[in-house]
């Protein structure tokens, strides 16, 4: 049972266009959610989050919206870049009493960015 | 941030051999974390890497298959026994960081893993 759902394995933009890549999560316990991006040949590298007291966080070219009560949050990068171009996870988790949390990942979105 | 550093970053193994795989953090952690992605699939926790104590493994990975090592703070190995090709796969070393609003995993380059 997927927690973190990425529903577009793939998505194709052109140059200089917003690219909007969508996540749903099911548990109501996630508080906190990220976004990585990953180039092959490379581990999977932060690029944002954000809270769920929030519903949006901007950070130059990347903004992530969360919507809590459709469990759904899109990261939207404008203007898109061709070094855009990478795997990108989305991830979720609970603050929890243990001494760490855990990290859920989604399946990931392949970006294409056409110059 | 944290700079983690994997070893080998890739391999081709028989099958039925072993494969371990190195994990070094610049920084003293308190937990590591062993992941694996499996081809057009996501990152999947294997295991919670302790130091001084055992590992504690999700539903699904045993011991046995996936034994771990964490003689210190900044070091852990990961072993892949008895491979067969399903175990191909990307294999990452992982620590979490908790800041003020939540947890932040941070991850090293990976070990593509390729058996035949």
């Amino acid at each position: 049972d997927q927690q973190v759902k990425q529903n577009s394995p793939s998505l194709s933009v052109q140059e200089g266009r917003i690219s909007i890549l969508n996540c749903d999560y099911t548990n109501s316990m996630f508080d906190y959610f990220l976004w990585y991006k990953k180039y092959p040949a490379e581990g999977p590298t932060f690029l944002i989050s954000i809270s769920s007291i929030k519903d949006k966080n901007e950070d130059g070219r990347f903004t992530v919206f969360l919507n809590k009560s459709a469990k759904h949050l899109s990261l939207h990068i404008v203007p898109s870049q061709p070094g855009d171009s990478a795997v990108y996870f989305c991830a979720a988790s609970a603050v929890r009493k243990t001494s760490y949390d855990k990290v859920i990942f989604g399946p990931g979105t392949s970006l294409s960015v056409i110059p | 941030s944290a700079v983690i550093s994997q070893k080998p970053s890739r391999d081709i193994c028989q099958r039925g051999t072993s494969l371990t795989i190195q994990c070094q953090v610049d920084s003293q952690v308190t937990m590591m974390f062993w992941y694996r992605q499996q081809p057009g699939q996501s990152l999947t926790l294997i295991a919670t890497a302790n130091q001084g104590s055992e590992a504690t493994y999700e539903s699904g990975f045993v011991i046995d298959k996936f034994p771990i090592s964490r003689p210190n703070l900044t070091f852990s190995t990961l072993t892949v026994s008895n491979m067969s090709p399903e175990d191909s796969s990307i294999y990452l070393c992982s620590v979490h960081r908790r800041g003020r609003e939540g947890t932040e995993a941070f991850f090293g380059q990976g070990t593509r893993l390729t058996v035949v």
